[in-house]
This record gives C-alpha cells, sequence and structure tokens, in this order.
C-alpha cells in the first residue's frame, strides 16, 4: 500500500483557513487521493477526493500538486467543528479498503 | 435517518464470551466494511463484503466472523473474546467499486461500537 506522510497535529484559529499537508512520493497512477476526518467519538467521515486536478464541495477544497506526489486539505474557514483527526488515504481503484495512518489533529481555538 | 447504523454502541462483555455486533446501511450501497481502532486510535480494515460475498478479509484471527445477511446488512461474531479484543468497531458501506479506471467511492461510517472485553 502507497504510503502517505502528515503532520501529527496543526493548530488554527476560529474563521482562519487551515492547509493540511500530505506527502504520498509514491503514489501510482490509479491511485486517488481521499481524505477523511473523525471527529471526537464518532467514525470517520468522508470530506473530498481527488485524482488529478484540484477539487472543491461544500466542505473543502483540495489542491493536487501537478506530479502528484503532495496534496493540501484545505478549509476556508475553520470552526471549532472542524477540530478533528484528518487523513489523507490513497485508494486504488480497483480495491475498496481504506487505509489509515496516524493523521493530522487539527486544534481550533476561538 | 441514519445512513449506517451499528448496534450495540457499547458492550461489555468478560473474557471467553461470544458477541455478535450489528450493522445496516440504507443508502442502497453494494459494500460493507467492518474496521477497527485499537486504544491507539489506529483505524484498519477487517472485511469487505461486496454484493454478499467476501471480497477483503485481512489477517484477523478466524475468532471473527462477519456475516451478511443481505446487502443492506454485515454483522460481525466474534467467538471466544479476549482482552485484545477491546476496540471500537466501525461498519461503513460503499457504492460497488468501480469498473473503470476514473471510478473512486466514499465510505459511509456507522457511529461505532464500543467493546470492552474483562
Amino acid at each position: 500500500d502507497a504510503k502517505t506522510t502528515q503532520p501529527n497535529s496543526m493548530e488554527s484559529n476560529e474563521e482562519e483557513p487551515v492547509h493540511l499537508p500530505c506527502n504520498h512520493s509514491t503514489i501510482s497512477g490509479t491511485d486517488y487521493i481521499h481524505w477523511y476526518r473523525q471527529l471526537p467519538s464518532q467514525g470517520p467521515e468522508y470530506v473530498i477526493h481527488g485524482l488529478t486536478s484540484n477539487v472543491n464541495n461544500r466542505m473543502a477544497s483540495l489542491a493536487i500538486a501537478e506530479d502528484r506526489k503532495s496534496s493540501t486539505l484545505i478549509l476556508h474557514r475553520a470552526t471549532l467543528r472542524d477540530a478533528a483527526v484528518y487523513y489523507c488515504i490513497l485508494r486504488y481503484t480497483g480495491f475498496q479498503k481504506l487505509v489509515f495512518g496516524t493523521g493530522t489533529r487539527l486544534l481550533v481555538s476561538p | 435517518d441514519t445512513a449506517v447504523s451499528q448496534t450495540p454502541k457499547y458492550l461489555v462483555t468478560q473474557m471467553g464470551n461470544d458477541k455478535s455486533i450489528k450493522c445496516e446501511q440504507n443508502l442502497g450501497h453494494d459494500t460493507m466494511y467492518w474496521y477497527k481502532q485499537d486504544s491507539k486510535k489506529f483505524l484498519k480494515i477487517m472485511f469487505s463484503y461486496n454484493n454478499k460475498e467476501l471480497i477483503i478479509n485481512e489477517t484477523v484471527p478466524n475468532r471473527f466472523s462477519p456475516k451478511s445477511p443481505d446487502k443492506a446488512h454485515l454483522n460481525l461474531h466474534i467467538n471466544s473474546l479476549e482482552l485484545g479484543d477491546s476496540a471500537v468497531y466501525f461498519c461503513a458501506s460503499s457504492r460497488n467499486r468501480g469498473l473503470g479506471f476514473r471510478s473512486s467511492y466514499e465510505q459511509y461510517f456507522g457511529p461505532g461500537t464500543r467493546l470492552t472485553v474483562t
């Protein structure tokens, strides 16, 4: 399974943008980049995913480097509710399993 | 409406007992999963079923036996519970595996079942 590397933790202030980085230098051409988050005492929650182009949805934006060896999850205005562990995961198209790493714990201060 | 539900939410039992956790999804998905999150918060896949057929079976002790009576349900039965089985178990579901290069679907997770073995 291709690996991802994320910082252990990041801090942000409420209402500020947050950029969560992820390195995946061994990504293959068929790997999608998925982001999930896990709020305290809850199950993981899908955030966004992409293959090559940048993606936007109501929760976040995903910026993918041209060589696809890194990506950044962007929360445009952090809220207290965004405090969670964010996981960057590479997913093969032919396989269904999600291989979770240790993720980035995001702390949001009022 | 809860998309992926699990019962029970909490389960406390003694070593050696047999217990089951139930999972149901009302999303019309074809694929369901079981994940285990241990005390260090590390999440790992255990099983995956597609259209009631086992497609992923990670290195899990054979005391763990998943059963899928239909596409909307995936239950997890655990025999002879051990202390190390204490964890939070998450059920998830997704659409069918993509057949094309450009297919990849998100998974929807249940709220988890916290199993404590004493």
